[in-house]
């Protein structure tokens, strides 16, 4: 079993629909949470971290922490089709930095004009 | 300000063959990184650098070796090709709170 399971999708949504990703994993000292987007042929780039239980939102985007179910979200409002891209979740038990990061395959979305 | 940059963008090899993919960063980090991405497989990690001259291996290192003897560059050397290292390989380097990743090298060997 892997330690950090994505959905690989592919998923599909109207543009302006509210997306909803998701990661679950089994290691609980998985401390520090991560999600990149990843655009089609280019590298990760960082959208979002956050190392607590609860709600972070910036802008349009939603991450979500669950650690007493070892799940994490991440929501996107108002979506474009511009947010057509893959997104990786990733995790790790340093609490200040990225070192090892352990990532999910990613969730490849389309947003449909 | 280039950020991560890597080279080649593209390399065919044939099996045996060595080469070594280039990556550099001109933000003065002291934490790089190699990753290989699969489908299916998500982003695994090859190699690591805490530093010039320290360099650790990842969840994949065999067939890979690296060198960091500045705190700019970071190469990864293929020793000896294997179809099973075709991938898209990426260089990234750490802020305290973000991985910066460059575009990445797609690698085919037949």
């Amino acid at each position: 079993q892997k330690e950090v399971e994505q959905d690989p999708g592919p998923l599909s949504v109207p543009e302006g629909a509210i997306v909803s990703l998701n990661c679950t994993y089994s290691n609980s000292a998985f401390q520090y949470f991560m999600w990149y987007r990843q655009y089609s042929r280019k590298g990760p780039e960082l959208l979002m971290y956050t190392y607590s239980s609860g709600n972070k939102e910036d802008g349009r985007f939603t991450a979500q922490v669950d650690k007493s179910s070892k799940y994490i979200s991440l929501f996107i409002r108002d979506s474009q089709p511009s947010d057509s891209a893959t997104y990786l979740c990733a995790m790790t038990p340093i609490n200040f930095g990225n070192e090892k990061l352990t990532f999910g395959t990613g969730t490849r979305l389309t947003i449909i004009p | 300000n280039a950020g991560v940059t890597q080279t080649p963008k593209f390399q065919v090899l044939k099996t045996g063959q060595s080469m070594t993919l280039q990556c550099a960063q001109d933000m003065n980090h002291e934490y790089m990184s190699w990753y290989r991405q699969d489908p299916g497989m998500g982003l695994r990690l090859i190699h690591y650098s805490v530093g010039a001259g320290i360099t650790d291996q990842g969840e994949v290192p065999n067939g890979y070796n690296v060198s960091r003897s500045t705190t700019e560059d970071f190469p990864l050397r293929l020793l000896s090709a294997a179809p099973s290292q075709t991938s898209v390989y990426f260089c990234a380097s750490k802020s305290p709170y973000e991985q910066y990743f460059g575009p990445g090298t797609r690698l085919t060997v037949t």
